[in-house]
């Protein structure tokens, strides 16, 4: 098993379709979190949580819902998204949520989202 | 808000040559700096990172300085190989952000045998 596991790989979708992007961490962290990757554009930060609770939240739209039931997995929900929502999803998890940032972020390969 | 700014891509260098790809930033305080690189296909992953000023991250024959003074964290290699031919990202932690970091861009290097 890899460290972090996306699925899946590659979703079309439609703007009136409810999807739900999965992520699972099998290093035993306790601090998950979303980025968003889009062409020529720096990653985003979109969720965070440690210990199951939400941490971080920038601004994001409501049409994008994230859950976290467990330090394990992570889920992204989408609803009625926009053409501008295409974009890699990047999940990734550290072990905490650092103390002046020395921690090592691991991530998945990524959920490639097309919106149409 | 704290940024990170790398030089855009691609950069194509023949094997063997030597690399440079430059990252500045913008931050309060004294952030931790980290370079970043994505294998085609693959994840994100550390490839080295320094924490105060002056230190100098190395791995894989990849290094670079934190210099405060002109807030920039350059990445170098000497000597280039086709096996490095990624994506590299620049990312800084901020001031009681723990592990939220703030990336760059991403520079794409493709090295030609």
């Amino acid at each position: 098993e890899t460290g972090v596991t996306q699925t899946p790989r590659h979703l079309v979708m439609g703007m009136t379709n409810k999807k739900s992007l999965k992520c699972e961490q099998h290093l035993g962290h306790n601090a998950m979190y979303w980025y968003k990757q889009s062409a020529k554009k720096p990653l985003e930060l979109m969720f965070v949580y440690s210990l199951e609770e939400r941490v971080e939240n920038n601004s994001v739209p409501s049409r994008f819902s994230p859950e976290c039931p467990n330090s394990s997995h992570l889920f992204l929900h989408l609803h009625t998204l926009q053409p501008e929502d295409s974009a890699l999803y990047l999940c990734a998890s550290s072990q905490d949520m650092g103390t002046n940032g020395g921690g090592e972020l691991f991530f998945g390969e990524g959920s490639r989202l097309t919106v149409l | 808000g704290d940024s990170v700014t790398q030089m855009e891509g691609p950069v194509t260098l023949s094997e063997e040559a030597f690399l440079t790809i430059n990252c500045t930033y913008t931050a309060t305080g004294y952030p931790s700096l980290f370079w970043y690189v994505q294998y085609p296909g693959e994840g994100l992953q550390l490839l080295l990172k320094a924490t105060k000023a002056d230190d100098k991250g190395s791995n894989k024959g990849f290094e670079a300085t934190y210099r405060k003074e002109t807030t920039s964290f350059h990445l170098e290699k000497g000597s280039v190989q086709v096996s490095d031919s990624a994506v590299y990202f620049c990312a800084l932690s901020g001031k009681n952000a723990g592990n939220m970091l703030t990336f760059g861009g991403g520079t794409r290097l493709m090295v030609k045998p």
